[in-house]
């Protein structure tokens, strides 16, 4: 059974870079064909991809946000790690991160449950 | 910027079928699969559709996907509606430099 959890801090002031971690079990991210993501959603819209490392260490990001983030992985502690600079208010949302399945399409299940993180001063 | 856009609302007795589409902004839809995720209020979003019409393990075959090029959409199909089918739905596709994109989501009312 594959299981993500999501940990850090759940507020932030604007300017300061945000830090999530994500610790997974049920697979390994240096096996072929396994990614692991982040996707995050404003209250009440809809999600948005961020970021996205594969087994072979290739790395993904938003072009929107790709100034902004960074994405690595410990395969050893079967964790990734996602941090976010400059924060704005406009972050403020549920930062889920996602097991993917590399195949003729990258697809996202199982999804951990989130963590909501609210930026404000 | 590629876009896909899905009605931001959809409602259907029990027992019926409903169709969700979700539509292309520009070029083929039909040239990245489509993938579709069911989120249940206060909780995470869960694959129920993915490659255009394949589901994931322990879906049931109420739910189906499909692709329509003439009109440049996709479509998601739940039939014999359930009163726990009631959630947010959203399409997932890349756009043509293969970055994800998700659909603006379409909240089913199941009553």
């Amino acid at each position: 059974q594959i299981t993500l959890k999501e940990s850090g801090p759940t507020l932030v002031k604007p300017t300061q870079t945000l830090t999530l971690t994500c610790t997974f079990s049920g697979f390994s991210l240096s096996r072929s064909g396994v990614g692991v993501g982040w996707i995050r959603q404003p209250p009440g819209k809809a999600p948005e991809w961020l970021a996205l490392i594969y087994w072979d260490d290739d790395k993904r990001y938003s072009p929107s946000l790709k100034s902004r983030l960074t994405i690595s992985k410990d395969t050893s502690k079967n964790q990734v790690v996602l941090t976010l600079t400059n924060m704005d208010p406009v972050d403020t949302g549920t930062y889920y991160c996602v097991h993917c399945i590399v195949g003729a399409v990258d697809w996202f299940d199982p999804w951990g449950q989130g963590t909501l993180v609210t930026v404000s001063s | 910027n590629f876009m896909l856009t899905q009605p931001h609302s959809v409602s259907e007795s029990p027992g019926k079928t409903v169709t969700i589409s979700c539509t292309g902004s520009s070029g083929s839809i039909a040239s990245n699969y489509v993938q579709w995720y069911q989120q249940r209020p206060g909780s995470a979003p869960t694959a129920i559709i993915y490659q255009d019409n394949q589901r994931p393990s322990g879906v049931p075959d109420r739910f189906s996907g499909s692709i329509d090029s003439s009109s440049n959409s996709a479509s998601l199909t739940i039939s014999g509606l359930k009163t726990e089918d009631e959630a947010d739905y959203y399409c997932q596709s890349y756009d043509s430099s293969n970055y994800c994109v998700f659909g603006g989501g379409t909240k089913l009312t199941v009553l």
